[in-house]
């Protein structure tokens, strides 16, 4: 069983660029969830990605912007970088059975983005 | 919307005596509690869960307690080990949409 990959594990960007970090879904899951975990803090809840749609949304900037592809992998992108973007970035996948199931979520060990 | 909020944000305990760890929520609608361990440098792994329609999950020294009324969950780890020590998170969501996390516990086992 094939576990969450993300890529790259570390990103040096400046003010005002974008990035688009990647993720690997776990083999057998459907679903992707993107979490932004700042320094000594839990994660925060950016969206959910099911059936390559947007299935749900934090409190982030439009600015945050994802894509799930038929393969069930995952971008996240961020446009315009500010300072405040530098953080962890978390990929979370699980299994959606559409009837209000949703296993678990599994995460990789994220995408560490600084923004300088 | 959901907010989780966890309890202490540190706890040093000695080898072989017992961590607890407390978090409540608010939304009344959540039903899934589940629990992560993360280590430096990795992402965040899933320890034990907890829905809404039971009261109590244990997995061997880990066990969790649910009171959906007073709107609290606990994590109890027993006979702690220095392997123990990481950051542990609660986390609450209804059907693990738009899952609300607790600012964290760092736990420290001594040897």
């Amino acid at each position: 069983e094939t576990g969450v990959t993300q890529s790259p594990t570390h990103l040096i960007k400046t003010r005002g660029q974008q990035v688009t970090l990647r993720c690997s879904s776990q083999s057998g899951h459907n679903t992707v969830s993107w979490y932004q975990q700042a320094l000594g803090q839990g994660p925060q809840f950016i969206f959910q990605y099911y059936r390559e749609e947007e299935n749900g949304r934090g409190n982030f900037p439009p600015r945050f912007s994802g894509l799930q592809f038929p393969n069930y992998s995952s971008e996240l992108n961020v446009n315009a970088l500010e300072l405040d973007d530098s953080a962890l970035y978390l990929c979370a996948s699980s299994f959606y059975r559409g009837n209000s199931y949703n296993s678990p979520l599994h995460f990789g060990n994220g995408t560490r983005l600084t923004v300088t | 919307g959901e907010n989780v909020e966890q309890h202490p944000s540190t706890l040093s305990v000695q080898e072989g005596d017992s961590a607890v760890i407390k978090c409540t929520y608010s939304d009344s609608a959540s039903n899934y509690f589940p629990w992560y361990k993360q280590e430096l440098g990795k992402g965040p792994q899933l320890i034990i869960d907890i829905r809404s329609n039971v009261g109590e999950k244990k997995d061997q020294r880990i066990a969790v307690t649910l009171n959906k009324t007073a709107k609290h969950f606990s994590l109890h780890i027993t006979e702690t080990q220095p392997e123990d020590s990481a950051v542990y998170f609660c986390a609450a969501s209804y059907n693990n949409n738009d899952m609300r996390f607790g600012a964290g516990t760092r736990l420290t086992v001594k040897p």
